[in-house]
């Protein structure tokens, strides 16, 4: 089993439509980020957050980490066609600049 | 700004062969990853190092060894490569003073027959 959890696994929506990813754990995280990745090409950062019951705005997406830093949530509002791909959640340890990623969600968006 | 640079790109090997995985970073990062990927299984975390001259095991060691030769530069070696080692590889660096970005190279996709 991984660290961190990601629901659901695959997506698949209408341009237009709203969406929410769920990234869950039993381990408590100093941050929790979130990337998106491009077929081909490593994952690349979206957001940072590091205080439990923080809210992160980034033009369509908020990101939420959860009060006891178990668990954190993406939310896309009209999601675009741009915004297809793997969406990954990633918690970093206390101990030891440890980052262990989720299981990804793979999100597609229908023009 | 290369970032974070890794080679060989493509890779295929035979059940038996030994190979090293290269990664350089130039962002004079502390820390260093190495990860696999496969399909439904997110990043998994193999070892990393945390600064120059320590490294740790991650999530899914076995099988594999990593040299942190210098700041820049940690390498991943598959001493005796077996099929379910077939995945994608990604490097990462991050320097978590600055902040908790991590950094990724392109990713070296392997293939064990």
């Amino acid at each position: 089993t991984q660290l961190l959890e990601q629901s659901p696994q695959f997506l698949s929506i209408q341009e237009g439509e709203n969406l929410t990813v769920y990234c869950n754990s039993s381990s408590v995280f100093s941050s929790l980020q979130w990337y998106r990745q491009e077929p081909g090409e490593g994952p690349v950062l979206l957001v940072t957050v590091v205080t439990g019951g923080e809210v992160k705005k980034l033009k369509r997406l908020t990101f939420q980490f959860g009060d006891a830093r178990k668990d954190s949530s993406l939310h896309i509002t009209a999601a675009q066609p741009g915004d297809t791909g793997l969406y990954l959640c990633a918690g970093g340890l206390n101990t030891g600049n440890q980052f262990y990623f989720g299981t990804g969600t793979s999100l597609t968006v229908i023009p | 700004n290369a970032g974070v640079t890794q080679t060989p790109k493509f890779q295929v090997l035979k059940t038996g062969q030994s190979m090293t995985l290269q990664c350089a970073q130039d962002m004079n990062h502390n820390s260093m990853y190495w990860y696999r990927q496969d399909p439904g299984m997110g990043l998994r975390l193999i070892y990393y190092s945390a600064s120059e001259g320590t490294t740790d095991k991650g999530e899914v060691p076995n099988g594999y060894n990593v040299s942190r030769l210098n700041k820049r530069e940690f390498s991943l070696r598959l001493e005796s490569a077996a099929p379910s080692q077939t995945s994608v590889y990604f490097c990462a660096s991050s320097d978590t003073l600055q902040g908790y970005e991590a950094f990724f190279g392109q990713g070296t996709r392997l293939t064990v027959v």
